[in-house]
């Protein structure tokens, strides 16, 4: 069975930082492009941010380029998202979602929220 | 970008009538070199997260019911369930995959029952 586990959201205040992981099973999560994918309360979704197999190409959504960071490692078959500078404007559930070779979202994590608030 | 709309934002039908939602996209997702609409169809029940329904436009994930179907075309497609169930209450969203990396969603029709 395919698992996602989000972890590391939590409660910040505007300027801060926070990093977010992932942890796969159940499947070769080596061989899966891996997305962030996240909801704002009571909200549609907004794709953040992707990164490829090996991790070489990484992308972003023009809301969060130069202040987030995806980043991989296929031995602990775990994705991250650092984030920085975050404002309220970022306080969302974060889900992580493997990516097919072609673009869609195959399988979800449960999410992690994170807000952001003084 | 590619923008995603949806329409209605919600709908309530009885118990075994059928449900409607529809998905246009600000330009094509039929790629002409396979012939195929980069389109994908998500449920999201309370709480949980969303799960994968349809793909390609009209490809029913594995284990997804028969009696959810995807249609369309190029700028145009539908979600319909043919005979509502109330497991099905959640709010649906329609993904567009034409661009890589660089991916939109509807902002998500909710269905309730009537």
């Amino acid at each position: 069975e395919v698992q996602l586990l989000e972890s590391g959201g939590g409660l910040v205040q505007p300027g801060g930082s926070l990093r977010l992981s992932c942890a796969g099973s159940g499947f070769t999560f080596s061989n899966n492009a891996m997305s962030w994918v996240r909801q704002a309360p009571g909200k549609g979704l907004e794709w953040v941010s992707g990164i490829s197999t090996s991790g070489g190409s990484t992308y972003y959504a023009d809301s969060v380029k130069g202040r987030f960071t995806i980043s991989r490692d296929n031995s602990k078959n775990t994705l991250y998202l650092q984030m920085t500078s975050l404002s309220a404007e970022d306080t969302a559930v974060y889900y992580c979602a493997s990516t097919s070779l072609v673009g869609y979202f195959e399988y979800w994590g449960q999410g992690t929220l994170v807000t952001v608030s003084s | 970008d590619i923008v995603m709309t949806q329409s209605p934002d919600s709908l309530a039908v009885s118990l075994g009538e059928r449900a409607t939602i529809n998905c246009k996209s600000s330009q094509s997702l039929l790629y002409g070199s396979n012939n195929k609409n980069y389109l994908a169809w998500f449920q999201q029940k309370a709480g949980q997260p969303p799960k994968l329904l349809i793909y390609w436009a009209s490809t029913r994930e594995s284990g997804v019911p028969d009696r959810f179907s995807g249609s369309g075309s190029g700028t145009d497609f539908t979600l319909t369930i043919s005979s509502l169930q109330a497991e099905d209450v959640a709010v649906y969203f329609c993904q567009q995959y034409f661009t890589t990396f660089s991916w939109t969603f509807g902002q998500g029709t909710k269905v309730e029952i009537k």
